[in-house]
């Protein structure tokens, strides 16, 4: 059971790249979502999911897709990517009954 | 939507001493209140929640209060010790939308 995992853990972008940052768990959890963490502003929600094929934004969501074709993965990608997307991005999956795990993050740069 | 404000954003106490981390929110609607703890390049992890239902919940040392009212929550740790030094986070959602908000932060720095 290796909960949620995140690829990669590092990674830097030219502006104007795009990339996917994947994220998988295998809890058979129904809600998987992504989180920003800039320094001073808490976790920001970008994209959730509360089931495979369904998607929907959060408090930030410009600049991101996602998709959820599987209950098990729940890729984010920056389709042109720009410095205001420097950031730490953390995915998590669970419920309100089980409560949510976070994977370890992804530490990106856009240069 | 719904907005958490967390205070203080530091914290310093010396070991073996007490620590309360405070947390309010505006949306009456938020019935689930969990609490993280992240340390240097680790994700959030979960150590207490509680349900709207529900006042207070410890768990060893931690603790947690919900004040439904006044619309705040706070974590207590007791007899902190240097592992506790870490960024604590806490969060609200509406049980339907499954959906957490968080606060900023507490970085909690536990001294000998």
């Amino acid at each position: 059971n290796a909960g949620v995992t995140q690829t990669p853990k590092f990674q830097v972008l030219k502006t104007g790249q795009s990339m996917t940052l994947q994220c998988a768990q295998d809890m058979n959890h129904e809600y998987m979502s992504w989180y920003r963490q800039d320094p001073g502003m808490g976790l920001r929600l970008i994209h959730y999911s509360v089931g495979a094929g369904i998607t929907d934004q959060g408090e930030v969501p410009n600049g991101y897709n996602v998709s959820r074709s599987t209950t098990e993965d729940f890729p984010l990608r920056l389709l042109s990517a720009a410095p205001s997307q420097t950031s730490v991005y953390f995915c998590a999956s669970g419920s309100v009954l089980y409560g949510y795990t976070f994977g370890s993050g992804t530490r990106l740069t856009v240069v | 939507g719904e907005n958490v404000e967390q205070h203080p954003s530091t914290l310093s106490v010396q070991e073996g001493d007490s620590a309360v981390i405070k947390c309010t929110y505006s949306d009456s609607a938020s019935n689930y209140f969990p609490w993280y703890k992240q340390e240097l390049g680790k994700g959030p992890q979960l150590i207490i929640d509680i349900r709207s239902n529900v006042g207070e919940k410890k768990d060893q040392r931690i603790a947690v209060t919900l004040n439904k009212t006044a619309k705040h929550f706070s974590l207590h740790i007791t007899e902190t010790q240097p592992e506790d030094s870490a960024v604590y986070f806490c969060a609200a959602s509406t049980g339907t939308a499954s959906k957490l908000t968080f606060g900023t932060g507490t970085r909690l720095q536990v001294t000998l």
